[in-house]
């Protein structure tokens, strides 16, 4: 069984400060990294899919990097935002297409 | 802009009932998932459906069945409810077109409580 983890489980931060989360996946038969929001009484909405080692994406203050060799993904936002508070779900996606998620890091942040 | 639509956010059932779980999406995507989550664990996979009749057992698919007659409904069907079924449930959908690393889109859930 594929494990996909997240660190932390959770953080509270104060609005303005900056942030990251890790996600540790298996470094065999990679073929993409998929990071996801999740608002409270919201659906989850893709942020990044990821699929070359060493990629980095990035959307407003929030980007993402990934390291496919050593198995993580990072997730940083910059100048969190009460906004921005959720659950972050990252899911591996290895060859034959289903999705293997983390159990996720919740964010509050607080103004 | 995809919807992905599920028939109901609260649900409140006895044990022992059949329970129908309906999701609708509307962008033609043939790819459709049913995924639960409970606290402190991922999204696990119950069943998907690569497309209209078709469907494959995810990582936890026992005590639970699905349908797919039609490409934009799929269906959950938990055959005789259990406590131990009290989740939230997420459909999701996906295209095959172009890459299939693309993402997937998600409805909003089914609190589901099984007293």
């Amino acid at each position: 069984i594929l494990n996909v983890e997240q660190s932390p489980q959770s953080l509270h931060v104060q609005e303005g400060d900056s942030t990251n989360f890790t996600c540790s996946f298996p470094s065999s038969n990679f073929y993409a990294l998929h990071w996801y929001r999740w608002e409270t009484a919201k659906s989850p909405e893709a942020l990044f899919v990821m699929t070359l080692n060493g990629d980095e994406k990035k959307k407003g203050r929030i980007s993402a990097t990934l390291n496919t060799k050593e198995g993580y993904s990072y997730l940083y936002i910059k100048g969190s935002q009460p906004e921005d508070s959720a659950t972050y779900l990252c899911a591996f996606m290895e060859y034959g297409n289903k999705l293997v998620f983390g159990a996720g890091t919740i964010l509050r942040v607080k103004s | 802009d995809v919807k992905v639509t599920q028939s109901s956010r609260y649900l409140v059932k006895r044990t022992g009932e059949k329970v129908f779980l309906e999701c609708v999406q509307d962008m033609d995507h043939e790819n459709m998932f049913w995924y639960r989550q409970d606290p402190g664990l991922g999204l696990r996979l119950i069943y998907f459906s690569y497309d209209v009749k078709m469907k494959e057992k995810g990582d936890i698919p026992e005590g639970y069945s699905v349908s797919r007659e039609k490409k934009e409904r799929f269906s959950l069907i938990l055959e005789s409810a259990s406590t131990n079924q009290t989740s939230m449930y997420l459909c999701a959908s996906r295209s095959l077109a172009g890459d299939p690393s693309y993402e997937q889109y998600f409805g909003p859930g089914t609190r589901l409580t099984v007293t």
